[in-house]
């Protein structure tokens, strides 16, 4: 069966600090993956998806960027992150059934 | 692209009662999913319901595919059924899911 792993699943990081969340696939191939935001528990922005290796489109602009360098295997990034960075942020997958599948979530607290 | 909106926003009900969430959407649509996001944040799957009616213990839902509506059925509401819910669409010209803006529902004992 397919499943799908993310994390860290909490962390908090200064302002100006780096970011890194990773999410992986396991079970199937050639997934499409997400990564989606929600800030104040309600409402999830959509951030990144991927149809393939390399292949990143981004939804909204922001200090933030995505990359997928394996097929199941794709990872959410900052340089340097921002107050308005916190949040609650959760990598998905779907299939060829366009049924989406999502991973535990990361909560993001930038101090 | 396709706009997803639910309704209501929040609920408030007494243990026991049933209620019925709707969700209401722009275009035609090749997928129609009903999540539950508990206190924890996560997102659990309900139903994958592009049309019809399927129903799941306490809970059902029905999509009417042609008047672009879905509608999630809790009957005998439990207070582990608070938390919020969500629909979310795949347009059928796409592979982005849509998601509406949630109804936060509050079950008191």
């Amino acid at each position: 069966s397919q499943t799908i792993h993310q994390w860290p699943a909490t962390l908090v990081q200064p302002v100006g600090s780096p970011l890194s969340l990773e999410c992986t696939v396991e079970g199937t191939s050639n997934p499409n993956l997400y990564w989606y935001r929600q800030a104040a528990g309600r409402g999830l922005q959509l951030l990144f998806y991927s149809v393939g290796i390399g292949q990143i489109s981004s939804e909204v602009p922001q200090n933030l960027s995505a990359s997928r360098p394996q097929d199941r295997q794709f990872i959410l990034s900052s340089k340097k992150l921002l107050l308005s960075d916190s949040g609650f942020y959760l990598c998905a997958w779907t299939g060829t059934a366009n049924t989406i599948y999502f991973g535990e979530g990361s909560w993001l607290t930038v101090v | 692209g396709i706009q997803v909106e639910q309704s209501p926003p929040d609920l408030i009900l007494q243990e026991g009662a049933n209620s019925t969430l709707r969700c209401n959407f722009s275009d035609s649509v090749n997928n129609l999913q009903w999540f539950h996001q508990n206190p924890w944040g996560q997102l659990i799957n309900l139903f994958y319901i592009p049309s019809g009616t399927k129903q799941n213990g306490r809970l059902s839902a029905t999509t009417v595919a042609t008047e672009r509506y879905s509608l999630l059925y809790i009957s005998s509401s439990q207070t582990t059924d608070s938390g919020v819910y969500f629909c979310a669409v795949f347009g059928n010209a796409g592979n982005m899911l849509t998601f509406g803006g949630g109804t936060r529902l509050m079950v008191k004992p």
